[in-house]
């Protein structure tokens, strides 16, 4: 599969505040998936996005896929402490398993 | 639907033991994921399984790493003999398809001492 870079690595936010995490490729991606994991925890399945510009929306989360399906974003607005973990986002070209970015680690102090 | 469990949660060992983590996909999951987590190299796939059959092991970091599933419904990771460097975190996971979301076990964090 395709290498997928996320930025930033780590992001310490005030609570109410807002996060944004970015995924990017420099090849086209089919689809994006967006996982979340707490800490001491394992991944959990948010979304995914397959077509170009698609946005979707989860309460305060926001994820986006890029016009050329190139990027991803997850935007959360106004975060809580609930929202301190990892997020990853994954891609998978056809025949091949999903693959990983590095994940951005959120902290959320109160 | 219990989700897909793993065991041991923990396991603490001496170097040169060695270690066998367990995995029981959803019912129904045709695929089944190994991967292993440490701060250093994040998520890394190890092998997968379709149909209890091997696909893909190019992850497997050594001869030491082996992987079965000789049913539907279970699978182990087999390190032997285990070192230190072999400390992580060890996730199976299980998906309908390929491509389609992935459902991790809690993972099985293992020390080697």
């Amino acid at each position: 599969g395709q290498q997928v870079m996320q930025i930033p690595q780590y992001q310490h936010v005030q609570e109410g505040e807002d996060f944004t995490t970015y995924c990017n490729s420099s090849t086209t991606l089919s689809n994006i998936q967006w996982y979340k994991q707490r800490p001491g925890g394992h991944p959990v399945f948010l979304i995914q996005l397959v077509k170009s510009g698609e946005v979707k929306k989860q309460k305060r989360l926001t994820f986006q896929f890029g016009e050329a399906k190139k990027n991803s974003s997850l935007h959360i607005t106004a975060t809580q402490t609930t929202d301190v973990g990892t997020y990853f986002c994954a891609n998978s070209n056809s025949g091949y398993a999903l693959n990983f970015g590095k994940g951005t680690s959120l902290l959320v102090t109160p | 639907d219990a989700g897909v469990i793993q065991s041991p949660r923990h396991e603490v060992t001496e170097m040169g033991q060695e270690v066998t983590l367990r995995c029981k996909p959803i019912s129904g999951h045709d695929y089944l994921f190994w991967y292993r987590q440490t701060m250093m190299r994040g998520l890394e796939l190890l092998i997968y399984f379709n149909n209890n059959v091997p696909i893909d092991d190019s992850g497997m970091p050594e001869d030491r790493f082996s992987a079965k599933m000789p049913n539907a419904s279970f699978s182990t990771l087999k390190i032997q003999p285990s070192e230190p460097r072999d400390s992580a975190v060890y996730f199976c996971a299980s998906s309908l398809r390929i491509r389609e979301t992935q459902y991790f076990g809690p993972g099985t964090r293992l020390l080697v001492l």
